[in-house]
C-alpha cells in the first residue's frame, strides 16, 4: 500500500533560517507529488506539485522541492523563512493512477521573529 | 485556482442527531470529490471517494452507514453523519478534482463538527 512519511513533526526556526522538510513515499511506479500548506485557521492550499519533467519544482512564496526518484523523496526547501511561513505542511502522493491522494502526517513549522 | 466551498463551517449538535455537510465546486465541474477527516494535530485521513451519479467508495474502517455520502450533481457532494456521537467530533474536509488537472485537489474550508 502507498504511504507517505514526513520525518519532522515539529520544526522551530528563527526568521531568515533555511528550511528543509523531509518527505518519503513508498511506491515503485509513477507518482504525482504535492506539498500543501495549512495556515492557522485556513484551509489547505497547494504550494507546489510535481508531475513530470524537471525534478526541481518551484512553488509559491519562494518554496521549492526536489524529486529524487532513487530515494523516493520529495523534500521541501526554502532558503530563508519568514514569520508568515508559520503553518502546517503536508506532503501528499497520488500514485499509480489511483484516484486519491495520500497525505503524510504533516510538519508543524513555527518561525520566531 | 478552482474554488471549493463547504457549508456549514461549524456545527454543534446533540448526540443521536444527524448532520449534513455540503461541499460545492463553485467554478468547475467535479466528477470526483473526496471527503477527509482531520483530528487535532494529525493529518488528513481519507474517508471516501464520491463519484457523481454512483455510490461512494469508502476507505477501510469507515462505516458507510454512518457516513452517508451523496454526489447528486457535478458541483455538489454531501456528507451526512448519522446518529452522531461525541467521538464523531472532528474537522471534516472535502476536496474536488478538476478534470483537466490529474491528481491535483482543491480543498474546501472544512467543517468543524462538535457532538455534545
Amino acid at each position: 500500500a502507498q504511504s507517505v512519511s514526513q520525518h519532522n513533526h515539529h520544526v522551530i526556526l528563527s526568521e531568515a533560517a533555511s528550511l528543509e522538510l523531509g518527505c518519503n513515499y513508498s511506491y515503485g511506479g509513477t507518482v504525482n507529488l504535492f506539498w500543501y500548506v495549512q495556515y492557522p485557521g485556513q484551509h489547505l492550499q497547494l504550494l507546489l506539485k510535481y508531475f513530470s519533467g524537471d525534478p526541481l519544482v518551484k512553488g509559491i512564496k519562494g518554496f521549492e522541492a526536489e524529486f529524487i526518484k532513487s530515494k523516493f523523496s520529495f523534500n521541501l526547501r526554502k532558503p530563508s523563512v519568514q514569520w508568515s511561513d508559520t503553518a502546517e505542511y503536508f506532503c501528499a502522493v497520488n500514485a499509480g493512477g489511483y484516484n486519491k491522494l495520500i497525505f503524510g502526517a504533516g510538519t508543524r513549522l513555527a518561525v520566531h521573529p | 485556482g478552482a474554488v471549493v466551498s463547504q457549508h456549514p463551517s461549524w456545527v454543534i449538535c446533540k448526540s443521536g442527531t444527524s448532520v449534513k455537510i455540503e461541499c460545492r465546486s463553485l467554478d468547475f465541474q467535479a466528477t470526483t470529490m473526496f471527503w477527509y477527516r482531520q483530528f487535532p494535530k494529525q493529518s488528513l485521513m481519507l474517508m471516501a471517494t464520491s463519484n457523481e451519479g454512483s455510490k461512494a467508495t469508502y476507505e477501510q474502517g469507515v462505516e458507510k452507514d454512518k457516513f452517508l455520502i451523496n454526489h447528486a450533481s457535478l458541483t455538489l457532494s454531501t456528507l451526512t453523519v448519522t446518529s452522531a456521537h461525541p467521538e464523531d467530533s472532528s474537522f471534516y474536509i472535502c476536496s474536488a478534482r478538476v478534470r483537466r488537472e490529474f491528481g491535483e485537489l482543491f480543498f474546501g474550508e472544512g467543517s468543524r463538527l462538535t457532538v455534545l
